[in-house]
């Protein structure tokens, strides 16, 4: 049980196109979803933080107008990239916790591939 | 801020071998610290997690330790093989808070 899921794996796209990642809870609701970013061979770093039917938080130096988190339902939340640029080429991985989980457990997508030309 | 550290960045051996992955964070108020595994172009795995109250937590090959006062966790595989091969992410959830810090990884690589 609770897995996640995302889509697309990867993506390729040409600068200026705006890029929508989905990530889905399979089953179970997912109350949080959380968006990191991985770029080469360094870790992950949380970008924002979506409670179901709220905006979402974003951490520091995270352009919340550039990157457009929806978490409209409690096994959705999409990601969009807006006027992408090579930049922001990265590794971008979701993870989703649920009410009645232990707080530190969060499932974790298997991540999606952005290539911006 | 909370900032987490591994050592070494990156790890060769042969198989059989036991080694020690290392990971330290500047800010001992944490609520746990879990050990990931993560293959390349992949999702995470959780591997083993340790409550703040605990000081060790075993599956299988792997053991994992904490100290939170001196701010270091150490990731113990016994007998390694192949399949170990990965990049293993240490991260820190602090008291009070949901989100995970992530350290910087360490890239193991167990030759047959």
């Amino acid at each position: 049980g609770a897995v996640v899921s995302q889509h697309p794996s990867r993506v390729i796209c040409k600068s200026g196109t705006s890029v929508k990642i989905e990530c889905r809870s399979l089953d179970f609701q997912a109350t949080t979803m959380f968006w990191y970013r991985q770029f080469p061979k360094q870790s992950l770093m949380l970008m924002a933080t979506s409670n179901e039917g709220s905006k979402a938080t974003y951490e520091q130096g995270v352009e919340k107008d550039k990157f457009l988190i929806n978490h409209a339902s409690l096994t959705l939340s999409t990601l969009t990239v807006t006027s992408a640029h090579p930049e922001d080429s990265s590794f971008y991985i979701c993870s989703a916790s649920f009410a009645g989980a232990r707080q530190e457990t969060q499932y974790f997508g298997p991540g999606t591939r952005l290539l911006v030309l | 801020k909370q900032e987490v550290t591994q050592i070494p960045a990156a790890l060769s051996v042969p198989e059989g071998e036991n080694l020690v992955l290392n990971c330290s964070f500047t800010d001992s108020a944490i609520y746990n610290l879990q050990w990931f595994r993560q293959d390349p172009g992949k999702g995470l795995t959780s591997l083993l997690l340790i409550q703040s109250s605990q000081r060790e937590q075993t599956s299988g090959r792997l053991n994992a330790s904490l100290d939170k006062s001196s701010g270091r966790s150490t990731l113990y595989i016994a007998a390694s093989q192949p399949g170990d091969s990965a990049t293993y992410l240490c991260a820190v959830m602090n008291t009070g808070f949901q989100k995970l810090v992530f350290g910087t990884g360490t890239r193991l690589l167990v030759s047959p």
